[in-house]
């Protein structure tokens, strides 16, 4: 079982509409959480950390529900540039971050 | 505007050659990471440095992968022979303790 489970997609949304990703974690001692995005062909780059009460920047929302290991972001009214892989990330008390495999967006017009 | 450097940025080479690959971390960060992201596998560390120090590389193959950090300003990976197996996009990472991790725009290596 990988470390952490993320659905690939694509999820293929118009523009305007709001769309969840779902990300699980095997291992119950993970301490931090985070959603990177990687546009096609270009380098991974934070989106936002996620925190166990739940936290909003602008158009998204990060949830993280411990007791089921699971972790979601939410993006509502969905832009073109929205389109990209969403990768779910998660730390243990080391440097190290366990990245998922992501879920691919393609927003359309 | 600090970023992460990477050269090349395209490599294409042929089996058994040899490959090194550099990385200049942004100043002032103390953790540098290499990954290498394929379609099948998903972004993989290979291995990570705390201050200049090699910490965990149990993720690469040790027989012909090697990670070093010769300075504070220089980091590189180098792999002894390649194989086609080696193709993938890698990509170095730099961050201060355990905060954010920032990426270089990765090097594109094809092993013919």
């Amino acid at each position: 079982r990988k470390e952490v489970e993320q659905d690939p997609g694509p999820f293929n949304v118009p523009e305007g509409a709001t769309v969840a990703f779902n990300c699980t974690y095997s291992n119950s001692a993970s301490q931090s959480f985070f959603w990177y995005r990687q546009d096609c062909r270009k380098e991974p780059k934070l989106l936002m950390s996620v925190y166990s009460s739940g936290n909003e920047d602008g158009r998204f929302t990060a949830q993280l529900n411990r007791a089921s290991q699971y972790i979601s972001l939410l993006i509502r009214d969905s832009k073109l540039s929205d389109s990209a892989t969403y990768l779910c990330v998660v730390n243990l008390y080391t440097d190290k971050l366990i990245f998922g495999t992501g879920t691919r967006l393609q927003v359309f017009p | 505007d600090a970023r992460v450097t990477q050269t090349p940025r395209h490599k294409v080479t042929e089996m058994g050659q040899e490959v090194t690959m550099r990385c200049q971390p942004i100043l002032g960060h103390n953790t540098v990471f290499w990954y290498r992201q394929t379609m099948m596998q998903g972004l993989e560390l290979l291995a990570y440095f705390r201050n200049r120090a090699p910490l965990d590389d149990s993720g690469m193959p040790k027989d012909r992968f090697s990670a070093e950090m010769p300075d504070a300003t220089l980091a590189t990976l180098k792999i002894q022979p390649s194989e086609p197996r080696d193709s993938a996009v890698y990509f170095c990472a730099s961050g201060l303790d355990q905060e954010t991790q920032y990426f270089g725009p990765g090097t594109r290596l094809l092993v013919l």
